[in-house]
């Protein structure tokens, strides 16, 4: 069956440190990844996209991700941590018969 | 400016009542996704049209119920017989067919409080 985990629930990290948000999925065939953001009581926004291209994608503000075939993972990073970064981040995989599957979201909390 | 708009933000229901929930889109889109969102449980579908007159439930559809008689519209009514109808509702919509890069565009969300 078709699978979307973020491995963490709430992440923190100090303001100007690294951010990882972390994704594994399950699919049979290589599926488009996307890594949304939503600030509170707002809708998502679209962080960046996996569509079978390059490998390492690169988003909005800072963040990029990679896909990892073999480890089926998508892990979301940024090299320093922006005070307003602070909000919730899904990853979706939409499969081939647009089927979308939402990850249920990391929060992220950016120390001062 | 392109985008889609859900009214209205803040929605106050007596328990009992049916109440609409709008979506309007002008990015020609001909898929468009109603979801619900509580806390911790991410987002979950409740219904989507991938073309005007047509629709198809999603994993949570009881007691909700949908129209799409134009392509800029996906009005959502939250019926009388929806258990637990307290949450954050979003809209949104995509570019149509069998590409898998389209991504979904998001509405602001309404969030309905039903008492």
């Amino acid at each position: 069956a078709q699978s979307v985990t973020q491995l963490d629930s709430h992440v923190s990290v100090s303001e100007g440190t690294p951010v990882l948000l972390r994704c594994n999925y399950s699919s049979s065939y290589s599926p488009s990844l996307f890594w949304y953001v939503q600030h509170p009581n707002k809708g998502l926004q679209l962080l960046l996209k996996y569509t079978s291209a390059a490998t390492l994608v690169k988003g909005i503000n800072g963040f990029e991700a990679e896909f990892k075939k073999s480890e089926t993972s998508f892990h979301l990073t940024k090299p320093s941590a922006h005070m307003s970064d602070a909000a919730e981040y899904f990853c979706v995989v939409k499969l081939r018969d647009d089927k979308i599957i939402f990850g249920k979201g990391t929060r992220l909390h950016i120390l001062p | 400016d392109g985008g889609i708009t859900q009214s209205p933000k803040y929605l106050f229901r007596k328990e009992g009542q049916n109440v609409t929930l709008s979506c309007e889109q002008n990015l020609n889109h001909d898929a468009m996704y109603w979801y619900r969102q509580d806390p911790g449980q991410g987002l979950r579908l409740i219904y989507y049209s991938q073309i005007v007159n047509d629709f198809q439930k999603g994993d949570i559809a009881e007691g909700y119920s949908v129209s799409r008689e134009k392509k800029e519209s996906f009005p959502l009514t939250v019926t009388s017989a929806q258990k637990n109808p307290t949450a954050f509702y979003l809209c949104a919509s995509s570019r149509g067919g069998a590409a898998l890069s389209y991504e979904q565009y998001f509405g602001p969300g309404t969030r309905l409080t039903v008492t």
